[in-house]
């Protein structure tokens, strides 16, 4: 499986935008970019998914570079209930559906 | 429409007692994954089933640990002789199907703690 990179940890003011970047070089053309998030004590969640074009949704935004070799979850206005380890994963579509954690972004929120 | 149900929540055993762990899918899911977390580390899959199938086991120690996923009824993953590294958070997740915009539904977890 093609990997992922992020930074270990990111902070955030309340109310204000935050971006979450990943990196994944070696995307092959049939991977998925997939986002989850897991809060303190809770099973992941999923955030948002996307191939080549940016997408959004209620809980956030997804753009995708032109190469696909980078992408950045965009949380418009980041609230304490945000903060959580954020997980960029790619998953191969028609392949088995296992996802593969890495260790993600510690998002932290300040009042 | 109920989410992914996992019990127990919490469950203590002693050294070489069975764990049994349960998980509900969401209703009209028929693909159940197990994944674990260990203390301080990240999420790592375990097992992937649909109904009274194994799809892909890759991530299962190979001793002591099984699971299943019947016609009937919830997933079931199976520790036998448990041990302290055994304590970990173990998470099941379920989806309708493959494909990419299949995503995966999380339980709470049931976090085992091996005294």
């Amino acid at each position: 499986d093609a990997k992922t990179t992020q930074p270990n940890s990111m902070e955030s003011n309340e109310e204000e935008p935050v971006h979450l970047p990943c990196n994944h070089s070696t995307i092959s053309g049939t991977d998925y970019i997939h986002w989850y998030r897991q809060l303190p004590s809770q099973g992941p969640e999923y955030v948002i998914h996307g191939l080549t074009s940016n997408v959004n949704n209620r809980m956030a935004s997804l753009a995708i570079a032109e190469d696909r070799k980078s992408s950045t979850l965009i949380l418009h206005r980041a609230t304490l209930r945000d903060a959580a380890v954020y997980y960029c994963i790619l998953r191969r579509t028609g392949a088995n559906s296992k996802l593969t954690f890495g260790k993600g972004i510690t998002l932290s929120v300040r009042p | 429409n109920a989410g992914v149900m996992q019990n127990p929540r919490h469950l203590v055993r002693r050294r070489g007692q069975e764990a049994r762990l349960r998980c509900s899918p969401m209703k009209g899911h028929s693909h159940v994954y197990w994944y674990r977390q260990l203390p301080e580390e990240g999420l790592k899959f375990m097992v992937y089933l649909q109904k009274e199938n194994i799809i892909d086991e890759s991530g299962m120690p190979k001793e002591r640990f099984s699971a299943e996923f019947p016609k009937e009824g919830p997933s079931i993953l199976r520790i036998q002789q448990v041990v302290r590294g055994d304590s970990a958070a173990y998470f099941c997740a379920s989806s309708p199907g493959q494909g990419e915009g299949n995503e995966q539904f999380f339980g709470p977890g049931t976090r085992l703690t091996v005294l």
